[in-house]
């Protein structure tokens, strides 16, 4: 099936730190959703984006669907021990207009 | 408040059995969603049903079946089958608006997942 790249696929950081994490396609589209996971449990919705173009933030998180349509990113500003976990990006596309995943980055954060 | 629930958390089977793991939601979401998820494999997509008694295959459908009886509920069965059944199961659910390439399914809701573990 359909994939997104997702990058980088882990993280090592310091507390305090920011952190950038983005996803590509190869096809265009509609919908770009971010997702944290944290160990034994269900995604949770961060940040939707449903314009190219569109920035968005949501406390220390910030999240823009590219102008191309084909690209998203997520940053997070001053880490925190409590951002570690599995980040997932998703975008809308494919004929049944189903979700696709990335394989996800997994954030490790040192107090 | 409304929510999508697994069960079990937990679930142990023995080779050659078929186990039902069962997702319900209250959020009136006409879509609801199975996926596999193993180690660095992200998501796969198993089932999904758009609307009640009709459903379709994902990528990886083999070895396992689901059932849509009630908009509510969507129990998916891992059969005998499936030749590597252990994994993390996650169930979710959408809304949606519009038809077919125009339809937006908005952000999906997911439950707290099943570890379903044969041995």
């Amino acid at each position: 099936g359909q994939q997104l790249n997702q990058s980088p696929q882990s993280m090592f950081i310091q507390e305090g730190e920011d952190v950038s994490m983005n996803c590509t396609s190869s096809s265009i589209f509609n919908t770009w959703l971010w997702y944290k996971q944290d160990p034994g449990e269900g995604p949770v919705l961060l940040i939707a984006l449903y314009k190219a173009g569109e920035l968005t933030s949501n406390g220390r998180l910030t999240a823009q669907f590219g102008i191309t349509r084909k690209d998203s990113f997520l940053n997070i500003s001053a880490s925190i021990p409590s951002d570690v976990g599995i980040y997932f990006c998703a975008g809308q596309g494919g004929s049944q207009g189903n979700l696709i995943f990335g394989k996800g980055t997994k954030l490790s954060v040192k107090p | 408040d409304g929510g999508i629930t697994q069960s079990p958390k937990y679930l142990f089977r023995k080779e050659g059995q078929n186990v039902t793991l069962s997702c319900e939601q209250n959020l009136n979401h006409d879509a609801m969603y199975w996926y596999r998820q193993d180690p660095g494999q992200g998501l796969r997509l198993i089932y999904y049903s758009q609307i009640v008694n009709d459903f379709q295959k994902g990528d990886i459908a083999e070895g396992y079946s689901v059932s849509r009886e009630k908009k509510e509920s969507f129990p998916l069965t891992v059969t005998s089958a499936q030749k590597n059944p252990t994994a993390f199961y996650l169930c979710a659910s959408s809304r949606s608006s519009g038809q077919g390439a125009k339809q937006v399914r908005y952000g999906y809701t997911f439950g707290s997942g099943t570890r379903l573990t044969v041995v």
